[in-house]
């Protein structure tokens, strides 16, 4: 059974840009997860996407966006893109929303520079 | 979101058994523990989780004391690849996983 899909795993972008990653969720999975993982913040919780909607968000400002698929896959966009949005990015499926299980993938490690 | 607190690293030999412990005193009636650890580049990984009662799998055992103020997670043969910073997390109601900084293992030979 494939596991939880990030692509593209790394990715170097200049300030101002704007940046969109990608997850496929493990299959029957409905629910998917989104963090940031920094050095100096460690793991934050961004939002989270069941049945094409969000059900919760994080404190991250507006510039963080993400949606989900008929098929459950979901993307995240960061816009106007500053340094301190240099993270690993990693995406965690489950279930259903609220399943005790969460199945992270590898991350999209994103430099900007 | 109940906060909880871990020591930032500890050592085990290898084969022995690993003892982390965490403390979670505000921790509310009906939220779950959860237990998951970190390989360097990876993902985190889904440990064990546990209310009230102690568990087990095939991983790990997880003690939750009876107050349920605290809690320790049991390896109970560390290897090598056990190496990894564990994660303990109190879920809040609305299913948010709040990361603290985790407890950074290191198994020696």
């Amino acid at each position: 059974k494939a596991g939880v899909t990030q692509t593209p795993r790394y990715l170097i972008k200049t300030r101002g840009q704007q940046v969109t990653l990608s997850c496929s969720p493990i299959s029957g999975h409905r629910s998917v997860s989104w963090y940031q993982q920094t050095p100096g913040q460690g793991l934050q919780f961004l939002f989270e996407y069941f049945s094409e909607t969000q059900r919760n968000k994080g404190n991250f400002p507006g510039r963080f966006s993400g949606r989900q698929f008929s098929n459950s896959r979901s993307e995240m966009n960061v816009s106007t893109l500053e340094l301190g949005d240099s993270a690993l990015y990693l995406c965690a499926s489950s279930l259903s929303s609220g399943a005790n299980v969460l199945t992270f993938g590898a991350g999209s490690r994103l430099t900007v520079l | 979101d109940a906060k909880t607190t871990q020591p930032p690293s500890m050592d085990c030999a290898e084969g022995r058994a690993a003892n982390l412990p965490c403390n979670h005193s505000t921790i509310s009636g009906n939220e779950y523990v959860y237990w998951y650890r970190q390989i360097h580049s990876q993902g985190p990984q889904y440990i064990i989780h546990g209310l009230k009662n102690n568990e087990t799998n095939e991983m790990a055992s997880l003690i939750i004391t009876e107050d349920r103020k605290s809690s320790t997670l049991i390896l109970p043969h560390a290897t090598l690849r056990d190496t990894a910073v564990y994660y303990c997390i109190v879920r809040s109601n609305d299913y948010k996983l709040s990361f603290g900084a985790g407890t950074t293992v290191t198994v020696r030979a």
